[in-house]
């Protein structure tokens, strides 16, 4: 069975770092890429970014890039989801996704993870 | 970007009814959109990939359609535990977009 499992939900302040993980299960990481997706308060889904886990090649969304950083650990199989610098608009929840890869954006995203809740707030 | 427009935002039905989503492209996505279904605080789950795919497990009262850029997900005899927020995601172009989703309520 695939499972993505997320970790915890945080409460930072604006200014921290922090970084969230997705640890995958159930199938070949390096076979599929991982996206993050963001959905703010009572809001919609918005495509962060993604990476091939095998290669480590990453591709964001404008709106992101710049902003965080996405990396996987090939050995643990496990993407991560990072900020160097918080800003209360980073408040949300944000979900890794698995993809399956193809030529150009791949294909469609077919299994969720459950979700990390961030609060940032001074 | 793609811009991909969703209607209609909130949709009201009953039990046993066939509703309608609606997701309109701003340009030629060629049939790579997939559906789907988010309860409330959980984790979207996919019902239809390629436009008109179901995902294995999926009730056969969800399918999907397309005609150009415009894309319709259907659900037949609406059932209670269908009452979610449904979204379009587009995977044709960088960045993947999707639409601002439907909430179907009693």
């Amino acid at each position: 069975e695939v499972q993505l499992v997320q970790s915890g939900a945080e409460v930072k302040k604006p200014g921290e770092s922090l970084r969230i993980s997705c640890k995958a299960s159930g199938y070949i990481f390096t076979s599929y890429w991982i996206s993050w997706v963001r959905q703010m308060p009572g809001k919609g889904l918005e495509w962060m970014g993604r990476i091939g886990p095998g290669d480590s090649y990453t591709r964001y969304s404008p709106s992101f890039e710049g902003h965080v950083v996405i990396s996987a650990d090939k050995s643990t199989g496990t993407a991560y989801l990072q900020w160097s610098s918080l800003e209360a608009s980073d408040s949300a929840m944000y979900y890794c996704a698995r993809q399956p890869p193809g030529t150009n954006t791949g294909y469609h995203i077919d299994s969720w993870g459950q979700g990390t809740l961030l609060t940032v707030s001074s | 970007d793609i811009q991909m427009t969703q209607s209609p935002s909130t949709l009201s039905a009953s039990v046993g009814d066939r509703v309608t989503i609606t997701c309109r492209a701003s340009q030629n996505i060629n049939s790579w959109l997939a559906w789907y279904q988010q309860r409330p605080g959980r984790a979207p789950e996919l019902l239809i990939y390629r436009a008109s795919s179901l995902e294995t497990g999926v009730p056969s009262r969800f399918s999907g359609s397309e005609s150009g850029t415009e894309f319709t997900l259907t659900i037949n005899s609406l059932q209670p535990d269908d009452f979610a927020t449904y979204y379009c995601l587009q995977y044709d172009s960088y960045p993947l977009t999707f639409g601002g989703g439907t909430k179907v309520e009693i």
